[in-house]
């Protein structure tokens, strides 16, 4: 099993450009999130989506959209960059939204805007 | 406001001796407790998650216990490796935010 695989792995944007990040799991996990981690700060929640279908905010959703494209890919997308958005974003995917379950976390996306 | 932190940040313990890591949370109302490790430019890899009904989780090496009444959890790490050396996460599910809020990390280093 791969797990959660993420692409890219690098990407350097440009202020006001535009890209969307992949996420896919084979676990056949219901729940499913995207996390960003900054020096400091550790890591925090920007959009996660509890089943097929369904999207909800996080802690720091503004300036992200996200797309529950079926059970297994959740991709997160920024329509416009800006360098506060520079970090490491992490996908991570668990059983269910209950929280007696483990997440498991992808290898991250190291994104920087300049 | 419900956090997590983890003190110290960074920790160098000589190769062979147990250590302990610290990991405090402001509201003893948790669902659970779970320990990450991160390799330097990787992701977290769950090592250890404690319900909010034990007192301590074991896997090999690694001993993590859990009390709500003083909002502490500790991870133990018996006759530690050079290939322990890596970044340590703590994160908690608190009752009415069911999400995971992390610490910052123990950035740990084992001296061979």
């Amino acid at each position: 099993n791969a797990g959660v695989t993420q692409t890219p792995k690098f990407q350097v944007l440009k202020t006001g450009q535009s890209m969307t990040l992949q996420c896919a799991q084979d676990m056949n996990h219901n729940s499913m999130y995207w996390y960003r981690q900054d020096p400091g700060m550790g890591l925090r929640l920007i959009y996660y989506s509890a089943s097929e279908g369904t999207t909800d905010k996080g802690e720091v959703p503004n300036g992200y959209n996200v797309s529950r494209l079926n059970k297994r890919e959740f991709s997160l997308r920024l329509e416009s960059a800006a360098p506060s958005q520079t970090s490491v974003y992490f996908c991570a995917s668990s059983e269910a939204l209950d929280r007696a379950y483990e997440q498991y976390f992808g290898p991250g996306t190291r994104l920087t805007v300049t | 406001k419900q956090e997590v932190t983890q003190i110290p940040a960074a920790l160098s313990v000589p190769e062979g001796e147990n250590l302990v890591l610290n990991c405090s949370f402001t509201d003893s109302a948790i669902y659970n407790l779970q320990w990450f490790r991160q390799d330097p430019g990787k992701g977290l890899t769950s090592l250890l998650l404690i319900q909010s009904s034990q007192r301590e989780q074991t896997s090999g090496r690694l001993n993590a216990s859990l009390d709500k009444s003083s909002g502490r959890s500790t991870l133990y790490i018996a006759a530690s490796q050079p290939g322990d050396s890596a970044t340590y996460l703590c994160a908690v599910i608190y009752f009415g935010n069911e999400k995971l809020t992390f610490g910052t990390g123990t950035r740990l280093t084992i001296i061979p």
